[in-house]
């Protein structure tokens, strides 16, 4: 079975501090995997999806990036941290383009 | 481009009554349609789906949901909810272009 793994669950820190949040996807190859962000009442909001190694699109312009070093490894990272990046990262994946996505168990983000 | 809207911010149900979160969808070309749900403390979950064929889908937990096409909606009921119900819920679609756009959420509260 499938399994996705997010690393760390809770983060805090401090303003122009850089950022690395990880994704690891097991139990599957060549996934599309992605990147979200859940703000209260908001819904997600989709950030980065990636659909093969090297392969990243962008949604949203912004202050993070995000990398795909192996087929089953997704990277979101800042450079310099706002507050506003404060929040809930939802990494997930899926098998094909427009099919169900499983999503991992998150990373809360607290820029102080 | 398409965008996702949850009638409900918040609903308080009683255990057995039945349960309805409206969802409406636009865009005017072929979707694919989602409900998922995240329980306190857990991460999101696929409750259903549905791409093509019969419009009323079953899912886990006695969940189920009508596409009507006509209506651009994708309703979830569930006849008798119980205590464990108690998440929040989010419509989402997928279209032409990867992005899985979700509508804002609903928190349903079952109380004893």
């Amino acid at each position: 079975s499938q399994t996705i793994h997010q690393w760390p669950a809770t983060l805090v820190q401090p303003v122009g501090s850089p950022l690395s949040l990880e994704c690891t996807v097991e139990g599957t190859s060549n996934p599309n995997l992605y990147w979200y962000r859940q703000a209260a009442g908001r819904g997600l909001q989709l950030l980065f999806y990636s659909v093969g190694i090297g392969q990243i699109s962008s949604e949203v312009p912004q202050n993070l990036s995000a990398s795909r070093p192996q087929d089953r490894q997704f990277i979101l990272s800042s450079k310099k941290l706002l507050l506003s990046d404060s929040g809930f990262y939802l990494c997930a994946w899926s098998r094909t383009d427009r099919g169900e996505q499983y999503f991992g168990p998150g990373t809360r983000l607290t820029v102080t | 481009a398409q965008s996702v809207s949850q009638h409900n911010h918040h609903v308080i149900l009683s255990e057995a009554a039945s349960l309805e979160l409206g969802c409406n969808y636009s865009y005017g070309g072929t979707v694919n349609l989602f409900w998922y749900v995240q329980y306190p403390g857990q991460h999101l979950q696929l409750l259903l789906k549905y791409f093509s064929g019969d419009p009323l889908v079953k899912g886990i937990k006695g969940f189920e949901a009508e596409f009507i096409k006509s209506k651009f909606s994708f309703n979830l009921r569930k006849p008798s909810v119980q205590w464990s119900d108690t998440a929040e819920y989010f419509c989402a679609v997928i279209t032409n272009d990867y992005k899985l756009s979700f509508g804002a959420g609903t928190t349903v509260t079952v109380r004893a």
